[in-house]
């Protein structure tokens, strides 16, 4: 079965903190994205990768940066975590293409106190 | 970013009960999938349409997207308890797998 892992279903972290979310995809897709997810507002994207080393902006991307450096791992990094960066953190994987099924992990919910 | 209005945000009804979610945006879209998210997980695709006036039937529930690709809708006959979840209607737009907006859900809880 294909999965999408991610590594902590639940973290705390400090405000001004360094935090590193990571996930992995066995299905060797080209596509990784990251969401973040809140009561009221749904899902919200805040970056994307299509290739290797490549990234793109989504909706949300200030406050957060990440790092692909190889194609099964997709990293979400908070320079400086904030109480308005707790959320359900959600990655997922596709194939590149129109129409194509974006698959989830079971996300991590990050509380920053 | 295109918007997809979704209503109702919450649904609460008895088991055997029919119910209709729906999904809206003046916006066309190239496809439009739906997802099921229980808590504590992450969305799950139930299906995909691609064609305005298409209906795909997946055993209880039927999802019908618009003739004019601009809208969708999700019915679930003689809801059972084990449907209760968070339905997520996701248009993808510009012909990019990379656009897909996410509407914001229906909670439908079924009681016993």
């Amino acid at each position: 079965d294909v999965k999408v892992t991610q590594s902590s279903r639940y973290l705390v972290k400090r405000t001004g903190e360094k935090v590193f979310l990571e996930c992995v995809q066995d299905m060797d897709h080209e596509n990784m994205f990251w969401y973040r997810q809140d009561p009221g507002l749904g899902l919200r994207l805040i970056y994307f990768s299509y290739d290797v080393k490549m990234k793109e902006k989504g909706d949300i991307p200030e406050g957060y940066s990440v790092s692909r450096e190889k194609k099964e791992r997709f990293s979400l990094i908070l320079e400086s975590a904030s109480t308005n960066q707790t959320s359900m953190y959600l990655c997922a994987s596709s194939l590149p293409g129109t129409g194509t099924r974006r698959t989830f992990g079971s996300g991590t919910r990050l509380t920053v106190v | 970013t295109q918007l997809l209005e979704q209503s109702p945000q919450f649904l609460s009804i008895q088991e055997g009960e029919n119910l209709t979610v729906y999904c809206n945006s003046s916006s066309v879209f190239s496809s439009l999938q739906w997802y099921r998210q229980e808590p504590g997980e992450g969305p799950v695709l139930l299906v995909t349409v691609v064609t305005g006036g298409e209906v795909k039937k997946l055993k209880r529930l039927t999802f019908q997207f618009g003739d004019a690709r601009k809208d969708s809708s999700l019915h679930i006959t003689a809801a059972q308890p084990g449907d209760t979840g968070l339905y997520l209607c996701a248009g993808e737009w510009g012909g990019s797998n990379y656009k897909l907006t996410f509407g914001k859900g229906t909670l439908l809880t079924v009681n016993p």
